[in-house]
């Protein structure tokens, strides 16, 4: 298993700035994924954290809006750029340790653009 | 492209009855079925996984879900629930043939236990 910490937890942001979410796992996992999950609705990928690499984004994001970084095999961030009120969600990171073992969810980082 | 159908929003029952929330999953090729549970505001949990093997698996706290095959199901089943389950429950689905790990999700079974 793995035990993953959000920083922050919530937040409350003004339209057009940016804010940067940390994730960090308590053990190297080889998969890190962010996803959005919108108030009342289920979860939806934004990209796979690649480490080393360019993230990988999911039809509808775009680096521009939500660059990532993976460092290394322990930690991640997401940034949420160029805010709008549309962007208010829960922005959750995940962790996969191996071939079907699923992921292991964040606490999550609430969001609310005004 | 993989799609998971969560058919009931809303699932309302009433304490020490029998529930099964049920879920469908679209695809042509082998994957890995998860549900996840998230209690009011808390994070997602892993609640039981099928990988291989038996097609019926099951949780600790007495949740079971059975994989069937030739009708992509993969509901779950709990036979007496208590206030503690109420919560939002996930299918997910990940590939097995592609490795790729990245879940897709149903939109969510809400249990709401009643006394």
């Amino acid at each position: 298993s793995a035990v993953i910490s959000q920083k922050p937890s919530r937040d409350i942001c003004q339209r057009g700035t940016s804010l940067t979410i940390q994730c960090q796992v308590d053990s190297q996992v080889t998969m890190m994924f962010w996803y959005r999950q919108q108030p009342g609705q289920s979860l939806t990928l934004i990209a796979t954290a690649n480490q080393g690499s360019e993230a990988t984004y999911e039809s509808g994001f775009v680096i521009d809006k939500f660059p990532i970084s993976r460092p290394n095999l322990t930690f991640s961030t997401l940034t949420v750029s160029n805010m709008s009120p549309e962007d208010s969600s829960i922005y959750l990171c995940s962790a996969g340790v191996g071939p079907g073992s699923g992921q292991y969810f964040g606490p999550g980082t609430r969001l609310t653009v005004t | 492209a993989q799609s998971v159908t969560q058919l009931d929003s809303q699932v309302p029952v009433f304490e020490e009855a029998p529930v099964e929330l049920r879920c469908n999953y679209s695809s042509s090729v082998s994957v890995y079925l998860f549900w996840y549970v998230q209690y009011p505001n808390q994070g997602l949990q892993l609640l039981l996984k099928y990988l291989s093997g038996s097609t019926l698996v099951e949780s600790i706290n007495g949740f079971e879900a059975e994989f069937n095959k030739s009708q992509t199901s993969f509901h779950l089943r709990k036979p007496s629930v208590h206030i503690s389950d109420t919560a939002e429950y996930f299918c997910a689905v990940s590939d097995r043939r592609t490795g790729r790990r990245a879940l897709t999700f149903g939109s969510g079974t809400r249990l709401q236990v009643q006394p």
